[in-house]
């Protein structure tokens, strides 16, 4: 059974940082691209960044490619998203996706909440 | 705004045929496949449909999808209850160097 687990979610103040992390199984993790997808509360959903199979590759949405980083460790079958210089619009569920096809499964989602 | 435009909301009876439209434009839609995602309040979203018209295994045949030009188009027939839920399209962009959501369109059945 495929799963993908995000953890990593947290309160964080303004300006501050935070490494989200997802966990996969059930798949050959390092034969996909990974997504990272979030929603604001009440918003639509908002593809963040992607990861080709071997690294090699990174995608990020144009206006938060200064504050983030996207990575992974095939051996360990796990995505990562690390975030700086944290603002209230970053506040959201954040989902780790598999695909080609963008979405084929999607964890459950980890709260990031940006307040002080 | 969303570069991809759906309607906020549309609705119909049980057994009905909605459709639910995405309109982009030439960088995203016009030169790549659309993807569609449901999303039940308090679930993650679920790929419904890929590549304009590719069920993924499990989804009923229901549902389908098609694109033309610069639009794609979600249709559900034999509309149910369990079919209540956000609707989402995709798009890659060659312009942004980035993948696209539309707005959402909530689906009510009445």
């Amino acid at each position: 059974e495929v799963q993908v687990v995000e953890s990593g979610g947290d309160l964080v103040q303004p300006g501050g940082s935070l490494r989200l992390s997802c966990a996969a199984s059930g798949f050959v993790f390092s034969n996909v691209w990974m997504h990272w997808v979030r929603q604001a509360p009440g918003k639509g959903l908002e593809w963040v960044a992607a990861i080709k199979k071997d690294g090699t590759e990174k995608q990020y949405l144009h206006y938060l490619k200064d504050r983030i980083t996207i990575s992974r460790d095939n051996v360990r079958n796990s995505l990562y998203l690390e975030m700086n210089g944290l603002r209230a619009e970053d506040s959201a569920i954040y989902y780790c996706a598999r695909g080609s096809p963008l979405g084929q499964d999607w964890g459950q989602g980890t709260l990031v909440t940006v307040s002080s | 705004q969303s570069v991809l435009t759906q309607p906020p909301s549309t609705s119909g009876a049980p057994g009905q045929r909605v459709t639910i439209s995405c309109s982009g434009s030439g960088s995203n839609i016009g030169r790549n496949h659309v993807n569609w995602y449901q999303q039940v309040p308090g679930a993650a979203p679920k790929l419904l449909m890929y590549n304009n018209d590719q069920r993924p295994s499990g989804v009923p045949a229901r549902y389908s999808g098609s694109k033309s030009g610069t639009s794609a188009s979600l249709a559900i027939s034999g509309l149910q209850s369990e079919d209540e839920a956000d609707y989402y399209c995709a798009a890659w962009d060659d312009s942004l160097s980035s993948w696209l959501f539309g707005g959402g369109s909530k689906l009510t059945v009445l």
